[in-house]
């Protein structure tokens, strides 16, 4: 059982390149989120999805784009990096959102020079 | 507008005594409380929560305590243990956001 997984673990992108993360959880959750956290901060939410097909933004969604066409996948997409997206960015999910008790992935470290 | 704050960016405790790890929050429509853990190059893990409800949790050498009319709560480990090493979260939950707000993290280090 893997768990939440997420691809790739280490990124530097040049300005104005794009990206996608990927994130899969093999535990058949609805609750899917991404999350940045940045030096010295708590984790801010990007977007979230409640299921397949449904996806919503969060605190900080510019500059991101998600999708979620099955339970597994939701991946980020970044258009246009910029420097101020350098940041780690965690995956994780949750089988329902009154439990809250998120599943996190191992992050992705993302530098944007 | 920071709703959940942990003042402390560190602690360093002895192995073998208590880590009292705080937190506060500011939106009185939070009713869900929990507590992450996060090692280096690692995803947070959850470690314990607490129902509005309630003023104290426990699960093994973990309790947390929550005191609603300071809009305040706490982590107690004890003991400690080198292991412990690692970055503390506290998320809060409820009222109009169904999402979960996180603390900025105490960094705690169990030294021998």
């Amino acid at each position: 059982n893997a768990g939440v997984t997420q691809t790739p673990k280490f990124r530097i992108l040049k300005i104005g390149q794009s990206m996608t993360l990927q994130c899969t959880q093999d535990m058949n959750h609805n609750y899917m989120y991404w999350y940045r956290q940045d030096p010295g901060m708590g984790l801010k939410l990007i977007y979230y999805s409640v299921g397949a097909g449904i996806t919503d933004k969060g605190e900080v969604p510019n500059g991101y784009n998600v999708s979620r066409s099955t339970t597994e996948d939701f991946p980020l997409r970044l258009e246009l990096a910029a420097p101020s997206q350098t940041s780690v960015y965690f995956c994780a999910s949750s089988p329902r959102a009154e439990a809250n008790e998120q599943y996190f992935g191992p992050g992705t470290r993302l530098t944007v020079t | 507008d920071q709703q959940v704050k942990q003042n402390s960016p560190s602690l360093s405790v002895q192995e073998g005594r208590i880590s009292i790890l705080n937190c506060d929050y500011t939106n009185s429509m939070f009713d869900y409380f929990l507590w992450y853990k996060k090692y280096p190059a690692e995803g947070p893990t959850f470690l314990i929560s607490i129902s509005s409800i309630k003023d104290k949790n426990e699960d093994g050498r973990f309790t947390v305590f929550l005191n609603k009319s300071a809009k305040h709560l706490s982590l107690h480990i004890v003991p400690s243990q080198p292991g412990d090493s690692a970055v503390y979260f506290c998320a809060a939950y409820g009222g109009h956001t169904d999402k979960l707000i996180f603390g900025t993290g105490t960094r705690l280090q169990v030294f021998p």
